[in-house]
Parts: C-alpha cells; sequence; structure tokens
C-alpha cells in the first residue's frame, strides 16, 4: 500500500462552520504534513508532524489546528474560515523528516469557503 | 534563505519530442537534494526523478533525465519520447538537510507542460 488518502475530495463550508479533513498512510511514515495550494501555485507547507508531533508550523492562522490522533492519521480542524482560504489541501506522508525520503501526497481535499 | 526558480511557466512538445524543463535554485549549502514532481490535471502530485547534491552523476529515470550542475545551481528535466501522459504542472523542489529548517521542500512556481498528438 503506497497510498495516502485523504477525505473528504469536495468540501464548501460558510465562514461559520467547523470542520475537519482527514488524511490517512499506512506506508509506517513518521512524518506528515499538510500543504495549502492555490491554483497553478506551487504547495505552500502548513505543518509537519513527526512522531506524531507537531514539529513545523508554518506561522499558520489559528483558525486551522493540526491533529495527529495516531502514526497513520492526519486531521486538520477547520473554524471560522475566509474566503480566501479556499484552496486545495494536500496531505503527504514521508518514512522520515530525513531530506533523502520522497514525500507521497495525497489526492487533496478542494476546498470552498463562502 | 534558500529559493527555486523556474523560468518557464508554459512549455509545448510534440509526442515523441524530447522537452527540457528549466530549474536554477540559490543557496549557501553544500549538503541538499533536489526533486522534480509531477501534478496531472486533478490528480495527485507524484516524484519524477531526485537528486543527492553529493553524487556527480546524473540521475535517470526510464525517459527521464536531468542535467544537474552544481556550480551553476541548474538543475533541468529531460523528457524523451514525450507522451501524451506526461502533460502535467512540473515543480521543481529544493530541500535542506534535516538540521536546516527541518528538511522543508522549497518548490518552484512550476511550468505547465501540454503534448501535442
Amino acid at each position: 500500500d503506497t497510498e495516502v488518502t485523504q477525505t473528504p475530495k469536495h468540501l464548501v463550508m460558510g465562514m461559520t462552520n467547523k470542520k475537519s479533513l482527514k488524511c490517512e498512510q499506512h506506508m509506517g511514515h513518521r512524518a506528515m504534513y499538510w500543504y495549502k495550494q492555490k491554483a497553478k501555485k506551487p504547495p505552500e507547507l502548513m505543518f509537519v508532524y513527526s512522531y506524531e508531533k507537531l514539529s513545523i508550523n508554518e506561522s499558520v492562522p489559528s483558525r486551522f489546528s493540526p491533529e495527529c490522533p495516531n502514526s497513520s492519521l492526519l486531521n486538520l480542524h477547520l473554524h471560522a474560515l475566509q474566503p480566501e482560504d479556499s484552496a486545495l489541501y494536500l496531505c503527504a506522508s514521508t518514512l522520515t523528516e530525513s531530506s533523502y525520503n520522497e514525500q507521497f501526497f495525497g489526492p487533496g481535499t478542494r476546498l470552498t469557503v463562502l | 534563505a534558500q529559493t527555486v526558480t523556474q523560468s518557464q511557466p508554459e512549455m509545448s512538445v510534440q509526442e515523441a519530442e524530447t522537452v527540457t524543463l528549466s530549474c536554477t535554485y540559490d543557496t549557501s549549502e553544500s549538503d541538499y537534494y533536489l526533486f522534480w514532481y509531477k501534478q496531472p490535471p486533478s490528480r495527485q502530485m507524484i516524484l519524477v526523478i531526485r537528486q543527492e547534491a553529493y553524487k556527480q552523476q546524473n540521475a535517470t529515470e526510464n525517459r527521464f533525465s536531468v542535467n544537474f550542475q552544481k556550480a551553476a545551481k541548474s538543475f533541468s528535466l529531460k523528457i524523451s519520447d514525450s507522451q501524451l501522459g506526461d502533460a502535467a504542472m512540473y515543480f521543481c523542489a529544493y530541500r535542506s538537510p534535516i538540521y536546516n529548517q527541518g528538511g522543508k521542500l522549497i518548490f518552484g512556481q512550476g511550468t505547465e507542460l501540454s503534448v501535442k498528438p
């Protein structure tokens, strides 16, 4: 199994809603990532978890709250988002944070904030 | 800070022909890693090829090869015998060693490649 899965595929939410994005991998990877990607732009790193601990937070607004319940799961909790937060949210995982290891990306969740 | 530049926002190639995508980067480090990722329309990003900076030999993966010029800080991707399935956005990425910025991936702005039948 060399797959990173993400649910839901699409999400539409209002600015007052609370929702969560889910990411799962069963490759035994111990580093997991959240990226935000706007159309025709490169991914922007948001958070890194290493061995279920938050390793990097790229000064992301608090309306985005990551959670790593176990080594296979990564969640991103969303609350009071703004329309400019509409984007493709990508999850990725890698064996460890070591620089050589390939990052495997999920298909993403396309988020629209109304 | 490290930066990655892809100077060609769009490229086009005829099927079965060869195309080269350019990438330059700026760093003061001697030890790092370089990657090319492919993101087809509405599909997930996958690794095409990677290169360790300490290796002089250029990496190859089937029809994909790189021209790594460390002194010039250049890392171009050559796609031979282009196929329709090669149409995608291609991102060049730089990664520092883990002890520097946690080994973050720094992406270029991307090159959108179209393949004409």
